[in-house]
């Protein structure tokens, strides 16, 4: 079993839309969650960051942790077309070196 | 300010073949990494060095060798590559080790193995 589950999409959705992409995880020494935003041919690019659990809001981006079921999540409102890219949790215990998920692919359809 | 340079940014080897993927970069950070990313897989790390003079092996360092040049530059190395190691390849910086520092990215190695 991998540390770090996402489900890899593809996920279309038509602009303006809700967006929710999430991630699970087993390692409850995990204590930094990230998402990392990747366009095509570009590496990765850190959108949000959350240190334990709770919400973190940042303009149309919402990233919540849920320890007690390891899960986290990454809300996108009003969706883009310019959204449209690879979506990539990450995390970490700490010092140590981050965990990635496998990434979602979302299009946002104008 | 150029951020994480890599090169080459495409590469073609045959089986056996040996190259060098060489990643600089100007903003100061300690830490370096190598990661490679395969559809469905992610990025998994191959090496990372948490700061000069060390390095350490990731989730994936068979086939992998690494030299921290120096504070700035850090290379990946293939002795005798393999169609396994058909990939993208990602150098990333860093402050520190580890979580909450942000990892900076470069824009990739496309490799080839035939």
């Amino acid at each position: 079993q991998k540390e770090v589950e996402q489900d890899p999409g593809p996920l279309s959705v038509p602009e303006g839309a809700i967006v929710s992409l999430n991630c699970t995880y087993s390692n409850s020494a995990f204590q930094y969650f990230m998402w990392y935003r990747q366009y095509s041919r570009k590496g990765p690019e850190l959108l949000m960051y959350t240190y334990s659990s709770g919400n973190k809001e940042d303009g149309r981006f919402t990233a919540q942790v849920d320890k007690s079921s390891k899960y986290i999540s990454l809300f996108i409102r009003d969706s883009q077309p310019s959204d449209s890219a690879t979506y990539l949790c990450a995390m970490t215990p700490g010092a140590s070196k981050i965990i990635f998920g496998s990434g979602t692919r979302l299009s946002i359809r104008p | 300010n150029a951020g994480v340079t890599q090169t080459p940014k495409f590469q073609v080897l045959k089986t056996g073949q040996s190259m060098t993927l060489q990643c600089a970069q100007d903003m100061n950070h300690n830490s370096m990494y190598w990661y490679r990313q395969d559809p469905g897989m992610g990025l998994r790390l191959i090496y990372y060095s948490a700061s000069e003079g060390t390095t350490d092996k990731g989730e994936v360092p068979n086939g992998y060798n690494v030299s921290r040049l120096n504070k700035r530059e850090f290379s990946l190395r293939l002795e005798s590559a393999a169609p396994s190691q058909t990939s993208v390849y990602f150098c990333a910086s860093s402050e520190a080790a580890g979580g909450p520092y942000e990892q900076y990215f470069g824009p990739g190695t496309r490799l080839t193995v035939t």
